[in-house]
């Protein structure tokens, strides 16, 4: 149990371009689901939590127009890079928390995105 | 405000010998304390989590880990690694209660290189 799944695991576009990654919880319904990034040999950094039917909650420095975050349901987030630059490219990661419980939060697998 | 402290960033070990990874974490709130690892281009697995009761915390793959909360550590432990433990760990902290303080706080991780 406590799968989550991402679509798509590997993205190459070109700079401009938006994009679109997917988060779903596959077997449970989540309460909060987070989006990390990860750049290469670094840790996991949070960039936003987002409850389902309300507005993702940003970190700082990271721009909301940039990273559109959509909670539609308890089993799916979608993580959208707009207009793409190189520097965005990194890996992202999503997870999901169960709901009622002790902030234990379930990852998926990652999308690498590489923007030319 | 939580954070952690992984003290090794790379702890290369041979084969069938023991391992410990080192993780400190400070915070003003009680916390829950996990231990993920992640193969390459890969999500984080949940290794082994303390919530509360005994503070030594087993987990998958022969992992265990002991809650100290004098010393505010949480170090991870297997008594004979194996090559494909081969793998990036990380140690994270969340506060008991919501809000803010339910988020993972991730340390900078540890690469684990089993070596034959």
């Amino acid at each position: 149990g406590a799968v989550v799944s991402q679509h798509p695991s590997r993205v190459i576009c070109k700079s401009g371009t938006s994009v679109k990654i997917e988060c779903r919880s596959l077997d449970f319904q989540a309460t909060t689901m987070f989006w990390y990034r990860q750049f290469p040999k670094q840790s996991l950094m949070l960039m936003a939590t987002s409850n389902e039917g309300s507005k993702a909650t940003y970190e700082q420095g990271v721009e909301k127009d940039k990273f559109l975050i959509n909670h539609a349901s308890l089993t799916l987030s979608t993580l959208t890079v707009t207009s793409a630059h190189p520097e965005d490219s990194s890996f992202y990661i999503c997870s999901a928390g169960l709901i009622r419980s002790y902030n234990e939060q379930f990852f998926g697998p990652g999308t690498r995105l590489t923007v030319l | 405000a939580q954070s952690v402290t992984q003290l090794d960033s790379q702890v290369p070990v041979f084969e069938e010998a023991p391992v410990e990874l080192r993780c400190n974490y400070s915070s003003s709130v009680s916390v829950y304390l996990f231990w993920y690892v992640q193969y390459p281009n890969q999500g984080l697995q949940l290794l082994l989590k303390y919530l509360s009761g005994s503070t030594l915390v087993k987990g998958i793959n022969g992992f265990e880990a002991e809650f100290n909360k004098s010393q505010t550590s949480f170090h991870l432990r297997k008594p004979s690694v194996h090559i494909s433990d081969t793998a990036e760990y990380f140690c994270a902290v969340s506060g008991l209660y919501g809000g803010s303080q339910g988020n993972l706080i991730f340390g900078k991780g540890t690469k684990l290189s089993v070596k034959p």
